[in-house]
């Protein structure tokens, strides 16, 4: 099972940027949403599609249906530049997408 | 909140084995409903899922990887540790231990170590 994302991705300062991961029949499984920025760890941004974990901020959201799963950023700040993974389990089995450069400038 | 930590050997010869552990602190590896994970991450490249053992024992390994890894746990330490065997150049990486919580009966990555580089090099 494979996830597919765009490798690059690039919005202006507050506007809205989203990130797609595509899957077949992805929205029949939950999407997990991840920001990794250089030398970090990977941080929880949304899960089961549209939840956001305490601290996240409000600009991030997600959602799924179909064979796709989207995160969007609204008024994405120059903080957001980061890569993003989108995650998802198929049957007992962990995959990841791989990844999207979010270029804010 | 639960903290991970990596440690082990950050430098290992081509067909050796990588071994690694990471001790978990602010909760119990023998905890039910968690999962213990290794990622992995080479230079410059997404994120690959190598596998997890869960509180008790029982293991799932990424099919591409599953005839040279070893995932296991240790109560007693509250620790768990990885062996891949057979190493090349391309299992060099940043490797991450992860723990998965259950938030509505899914599975949720929710913890993550910092990383730990490993080198194949002779």
């Amino acid at each position: 099972y494979d996830l597919a994302q765009p490798p690059s991705v690039s919005v202006s300062p507050g506007q809205t940027a989203s990130i797609t991961c595509t899957g077949h029949k992805l929205g029949d499984k939950y999407v997990s949403w991840f920001q990794q920025k250089p030398g970090q760890s990977p941080v929880l941004v949304t899960y089961q599609d549209s939840k956001r974990p305490s601290g996240i901020p409000e600009r991030f959201s997600g959602s799924n249906s179909g064979n796709t799963g989207t995160l969007t950023i609204s008024g994405a700040q120059p903080m957001d530049e980061a890569d993003y993974y989108c995650q998802a389990w198929d049957n007992s089995v962990v995959i990841f997408g791989g990844g999207t450069k979010l270029t804010v400038l | 909140q639960v903290q991970l930590q990596e440690s082990g050997s950050r430098l290992v010869k081509p067909s050796q084995t990588l071994s690694l552990t990471c001790a978990v602190s602010g909760g119990s590896i023998s905890t039910g409903g968690h999962s213990w994970n290794w990622i992995r991450q080479p230079p410059g490249k997404g994120l690959e899922w190598i596998g997890y053992v869960y509180h008790n024992g029982g293991t799932f390994y990424n099919p591409s990887l599953e005839s040279r890894v070893t995932i296991s746990i240790d109560r007693s330490k509250n620790q768990f540790s990885l062996n891949l065997t057979s190493v090349t150049a391309a299992d060099t990486g940043v490797y991450f231990c992860a723990s998965t919580g259950v938030y509505g009966g899914n599975s949720v990555f929710d913890n993550w170590g910092q990383g730990i580089l490993v080198t194949v090099s002779s």
